[in-house]
């Protein structure tokens, strides 16, 4: 059970829009403390596409952004492609215990 | 370019230990917090530890607090990861992966290496 909880599939349309959540607690997003974002193809490593809630890294495109409230963060996709088909991760820190870094449990994106 | 590779993985009875190493390239290493990563078999990512650009500050998961140590050669631009007592459970393919602002240390982590993988089995 991750401390950060996202749906396990979204799905969506070639150029529509989809929206991931990421719920999490008064210990780690609604602290607050920042959220990251982050796309897994399987087979290749981990990429980094949204930090700090909302901001984008040098290359990643502006169809990707990130927004946070309260205890929640959302990344939001537009324009879809198929090519987003992949895992989605969320990522911030739990100030629980002695406090680390945790990821949500992802979320498959299909594009139909 | 910055690259990172992972190197160190294999198969590991119970009980056993385990060093990993991530090499780096194409970045000031030492400038930089470094974090492993790991992922098990169908389930999701897992933030292992994490180390300060210095040495300095190091940080655990729960889950391996006592059993693994992080460390980091900057004279060498490596970074390590010793793991003891290893279970079926520390099974996963281990990534290695750099923040993204020098000098901080708050798991952006922009630059992964392809993984590393390490099984606990008899």
């Amino acid at each position: 059970q991750s401390v950060l909880t996202q749906p396990p599939s979204v799905s969506g349309a070639p150029g529509q829009r989809v929206t991931i959540s990421c719920t999490g607690s008064n210990s780690n997003i609604g602290a607050p403390y920042d959220v990251q974002w982050y796309r897994r193809i399987p087979g290749t490593a981990p990429k980094l596409l949204i930090y700090a809630n909302t901001n984008r890294p040098s290359g990643v495109p502006d169809r990707f952004s990130g927004s946070r409230s309260g205890t929640s963060a959302s990344l939001a996709i537009t324009g879809l492609q198929a090519e987003d088909e992949a895992d989605y991760f969320c990522q911030s820190w739990d100030k629980k215990l002695s406090g680390s870094w945790v990821f949500g449990g992802g979320t498959t994106l299909t594009v139909l | 370019e910055v690259q990172l590779l992972e190197s160190g993985g294999g198969l590991v009875q119970p009980g056993g230990s385990l060093r990993l190493s991530c090499g780096t390239f194409g970045f000031t290493f030492s400038s930089y917090a470094m974090h492993w990563v790991r992922q098990a078999p169908g389930k999701g990512l897992e933030w292992v530890s994490g180390i300060s650009n210095s040495g300095a500050i190091t940080y655990y998961a729960d889950s391996v607090k006592g059993r693994f140590t992080i460390s980091r050669d900057n004279s060498k631009n490596t970074l390590f990861l010793q793991m003891s007592s290893l279970s079926a459970e520390d099974t996963a393919l281990y990534y290695c992966a750099k923040d993204l602002r020098p000098g901080r240390n708050y798991a952006e982590l922009d630059c992964w290496g392809q993984g590393t993988q390490v099984t606990v089995s008899s």
